[in-house]
């Protein structure tokens, strides 16, 4: 079946350090979808992405799609105590059932002030 | 608009107890999903409903059933439960927008089995 791998599982940065986390897709996407979960919270859709190539931006995060549509990226400039959390990629289903997602393990951002 | 909802938000069971969580939505959502989530696991999907009268299974439905008789609820019950099932519990909504299915979530329901 379809497999969601993101990269890395942990990152601690420094406030004002950039961070970026990486989603990789066994198969072609029809789309990417991110969400971010707070600690003891749950998760938010924050984006989606359709297009090959795309790029998004959400004042300091930065969205990509990748050409092939099999990966993507999301990046935090600048980061702040108010970014750490759980960031987690989506992708739907195929054949018909692309309102199902299938989720990466989520990369866990903590971020000292 | 209280968008979804999860009850209750924190059980503990003995094994072999049943229980039942109810997640209720006010979006008019066609698809309902059932989520457990482990450390280091990520989301993993129980059971879905592509609509009222319907479920399906998903990628860990053992040990679960659900239920979908009203479209704004949806039910998902644990017959027996066994220490395995301690986990976070998330409830989903979507409805099919301009280029997806963006999904909305409940606040959990910790469970733990002893």
């Amino acid at each position: 079946g379809q497999q969601v791998m993101q990269i890395p599982q942990y990152q601690h940065v420094q406030e004002g350090e950039d961070f970026t986390t990486y989603c990789n897709s066994s198969t072609t996407l029809s789309n990417i979808q991110w969400y971010k979960q707070r600690p003891g919270g749950h998760p938010v859709f924050l984006i989606q992405l359709v297009k090959s190539g795309e790029v998004k931006k959400q004042k300091r995060l930065t969205f990509q799609f990748g050409e092939a549509k099999k990966n993507s990226s999301l990046h935090i400039t600048a980061t702040q105590t108010t970014d750490v959390g759980t960031y987690f990629c989506a992708g739907p289903g195929s054949g018909g059932s692309n309102y199902k997602l299938t989720f990466g393990k989520g990369t866990l951002l903590t971020v000292n002030p | 608009n209280a968008g979804v909802t999860q009850t209750p938000k924190f059980r503990v069971l003995k094994t072999g107890q049943s229980m039942t969580l109810l997640c209720a939505q006010d979006m008019n959502h066609e698809y309902m999903y059932w989520y457990r989530q482990d450390p280091g696991m990520g989301l993993r999907l129980i059971h879905y409903s592509v609509g009222e009268g319907t479920t399906a299974k998903g990628e860990v439905p053992d040990g679960y059933n659900v239920s979908r008789l009203k479209k704004q609820n949806f039910l998902l019950g644990l017959e027996s439960a066994a220490p395995s099932q301690t986990s976070v519990y998330f409830c989903a909504s979507s409805s099919r927008g301009f280029e997806g299915y963006e999904q909305y979530f409940g606040p959990g329901t910790r469970l733990t089995v002893t």
